[in-house]
């Protein structure tokens, strides 16, 4: 089992719809949690961190149910501007110190 | 603006060559940097973390050997794939810890021919 899994995609999508996205983690001890977006042959770049009593941030709100180990993404009024790859990011520690950990990522394609 | 620089973007090169590629912490320094690898389609994977003035950790079923990572100060560390092959074609990627938010390079795209 992938430590982090997530629904490939792509998403597709018509401009204005809500879309959510889900992402589950097989490590129990994961602390921190994330999204990332990363645009086509970009680096990843934080999108919001989530957290247990759930957070928003405009059009985005991120979930995480550490009892089932799922995090979620939802994205409201979609925007063609949001058509990226977005990442599910895990946060655990190593012997080196902080480690994350990328879900496959999750490919949404927003239309006019 | 820009925390993390990574040099070149792009480089092709000829199989059996050696390729060094550059990452720099631009807004603070930085003791420890990671070095992941994307191939397409595909999710970042570890490859190692550099430690400034150690030696790296590699991640299970990476060669130290062939991966080879000098951190030499608190802004800078570099990563050579020696004797490239074309399976080492990928997105090599630099992040470096910020507080609790981790920065990632823009990115080095590497061709073997």
């Amino acid at each position: 089992r992938k430590e982090v899994e997530q629904d490939p995609g792509p998403f597709n999508v018509p401009e204005g719809a809500t879309v959510a996205f889900n992402c589950t983690y097989s490590n129990s001890a994961s602390q921190s949690f994330f999204w990332y977006r990363q645009d086509c042959r970009k680096e990843p770049k934080l999108l919001m961190s989530v957290y247990s009593s759930g957070n928003e941030d405009g059009r985005f709100t991120a979930q995480l149910n550490r009892a089932s180990q799922y995090i979620s993404l939802l994205i409201r009024d979609s925007k063609l501007s949001d058509s990226a790859t977005y990442l599910c990011v895990i946060r655990g520690v190593n012997n080196a110190g902080n480690m994350l950990t990328f879900g496959g990522g999750t490919r949404l394609m927003v239309k006019p | 603006g820009a925390v993390v620089s990574q040099h070149p973007s792009r480089v092709i090169c000829k199989s059996g060559t050696s390729v060094k590629i550059e990452c720099r912490s631009l807004d603070f320094q930085a003791t420890t940097m990671f070095w992941y690898r994307q191939f397409p389609k595909k999710s970042l994977m570890l490859m190692a973390t550099s430690n400034e003035g150690s030696k790296a950790t590699y991640e299970q079923g990476v060669e130290k050997d062939k991966f080879l990572i000098n951190h030499a100060s608190l802004t800078l560390s570099t990563l050579t794939v020696t004797s490239a092959h074309p399976e080492d074609s990928s997105f090599y990627i630099c992040s470096v810890l910020g507080g609790e938010t981790q920065y990632f390079g823009p990115g080095t795209r590497l061709l073997v021919l």
